[in-house]
């Protein structure tokens, strides 16, 4: 059973360019969570999305950040030009269902903005 | 909203002595909480949970919380560490009526020392 995947692990941008985190859930799991964490603080909750729907993006900032999760193929998480303030760990959970169901975090993605 | 308080931002205890690690909930509401371990520069992983029932919850390595609603508390313990037991641990909670998304401690760094 391959767990939460996510690529790549670790991306490097300069101020302005766009960066794109994809993750791939768990077999059998159709909800997926966006969270940030950065240096030296816990993780913070971006976005939640099942299969072709955004369910909650309360924390997602208003601008230059997006999220999908297509029917087929892996969730993206996008930020369009980045500055260096975007720079952290992005981390993607996955989970069958309800909140009685454990998360499953993948790796994460280590952004670096020069 | 809920929030929670890892008050101990590092804890250093030396080889095979017990350690306690403090979490303490805010929420106008019941919760489900959690205890993730992070080990560096990997993902989370699940050391234990509580939705409902016995207020002791057992975990994987030899870890224990016990969920005290009065003093809305959710403490991690080991009888004895390990060398292996240094990493970060995030204590989280969720509204089981609400949103699926975790709320995040800042985090615990303990350090077990030989």
């Amino acid at each position: 059973n391959a767990g939460v995947m996510q690529n790549p692990r670790h991306l490097v941008r300069r101020r302005g360019q766009e960066a794109r985190l994809r993750c791939s859930p768990m077999k059998g799991h159709s909800h997926v969570y966006w969270y940030r964490q950065l240096p030296e603080e816990g993780l913070k909750f971006m976005v939640y999305l099942q299969k072709e729907n955004i369910i909650d993006e309360s924390g997602m900032p208003k601008e230059r950040f997006s999220a999908e999760f297509p029917k087929e193929g892996p969730s993206i998480l996008r930020i369009q030009q980045v500055v260096r303030g975007d720079s952290a760990a992005y981390f993607c959970a996955s989970s069958p269902g309800t909140p009685r169901n454990t998360q499953y975090f993948g790796p994460g993605t280590r952004l670096t903005v020069l | 909203a809920q929030s929670v308080t890892q008050l101990d931002s590092q804890v250093p205890v030396f080889e095979e002595a017990p350690v306690e690690l403090r979490c303490n909930y805010s929420s106008s509401v019941s919760v489900y909480l959690f205890w993730y371990v992070q080990y560096p520069n990997q993902g989370l992983q699940l050391l234990l949970k509580y939705l409902s029932g016995s207020t002791l919850v057992k975990g994987i390595n030899g870890f224990e919380a016990e969920f005290n609603k009065s003093q809305t508390s959710f403490h991690l313990r080991k009888p004895s560490v390990h060398i292996s037991d240094t990493a970060e641990y995030f204590c989280a909670v969720s509204d089981p009526a609400g949103a699926n998304n975790l709320f995040f401690g800042t985090g615990t760094r303990l350090t077990v020392i030989p």
